[in-house]
């Protein structure tokens, strides 16, 4: 079956840029989509189809994907953006998610 | 907006069925797009279980060896998931959402969740 990696955790400083990984086999053949999830809360959407921004997410997230990982980036990073964050891809009609990654902004 | 809410007994016995419903509203489940199920263990991460189109047409996490039925029921705007045999692995927060431009591009997303719902399987 179909994996997708992702590191356990992240930190990142107030302001700055962090970058979270999700790596597949041959990821940049899919499409990517990353959900934020805070503590007690349904995910939510931030980027779908590797790069696109849903209406309402702030521009500071942005994502790309080639060679076998895509990357979530989120500029100057804000106390608010703590949370998990999930990497999704589908392999034929069966839906993978990462394991998620908790970004810390310390 | 699309609103889906998740609806089901919160507590359910080892080698029983666990039965959730999500009720759609803003939105009609005929109107297209796909609509799935996705659980969270506590603590952990997020699992895709399945789902399906209004049509009938429906996938599974084949992980759940094909302990998993996903239906749709359009006259009322919902679709339900059944899931046999539980045990306590599969006490979970059990999430319904909507799934945008999902087709044999596989570009799909989920662009609209509900709540969840937490479901414990124990005696």
């Amino acid at each position: 079956s179909y994996e997708l990696t992702q590191p356990p955790s992240v930190s990142v400083s107030p302001g700055q840029t962090a970058s979270i990984t999700c790596s597949g086999n041959k990821l940049e053949d899919k499409y990517v989509g990353w959900y934020q999830q805070k503590a007690g809360q349904s995910p939510v959407l931030v980027i779908y189809q590797d790069y696109q921004r849903p209406s309402g997410i702030p521009e500071r997230f942005s994502g790309s994907n080639s060679g076998s990982t895509a990357t979530l980036t989120i500029s100057g990073t804000q106390a608010v953006d703590e949370a998990d964050y999930y990497c999704q891809a589908w392999d034929s009609y069966t839906g993978v998610f990462g394991g998620g990654t908790k970004l810390t902004v310390l | 907006q699309v609103h889906l809410q998740e609806s089901g007994p919160g507590l359910v016995k080892p080698s029983e069925t666990l039965s959730l419903t999500c009720n759609v509203s803003d939105f009609s489940i005929s109107s297209g797009y796909y609509w799935g199920w996705i659980r969270q263990p506590p603590g952990q991460g997020l699992e895709w279980i399945g789902g399906g189109f209004y049509t009938g047409s429906t996938s599974y996490n084949p992980s759940l060896k094909s302990r998993a039925t996903i239906s749709l029921d359009p006259s009322n705007n919902q679709f339900s998931l059944t899931l046999n045999s539980v045990t306590a692995a599969d006490t979970a927060v059990y999430y319904c959402a909507r799934v945008s431009d999902f087709g044999d591009s596989h570009r799909g997303y989920f662009d609209f969740w509900g709540q969840g719902a937490l479901v414990t399987v124990s005696s």
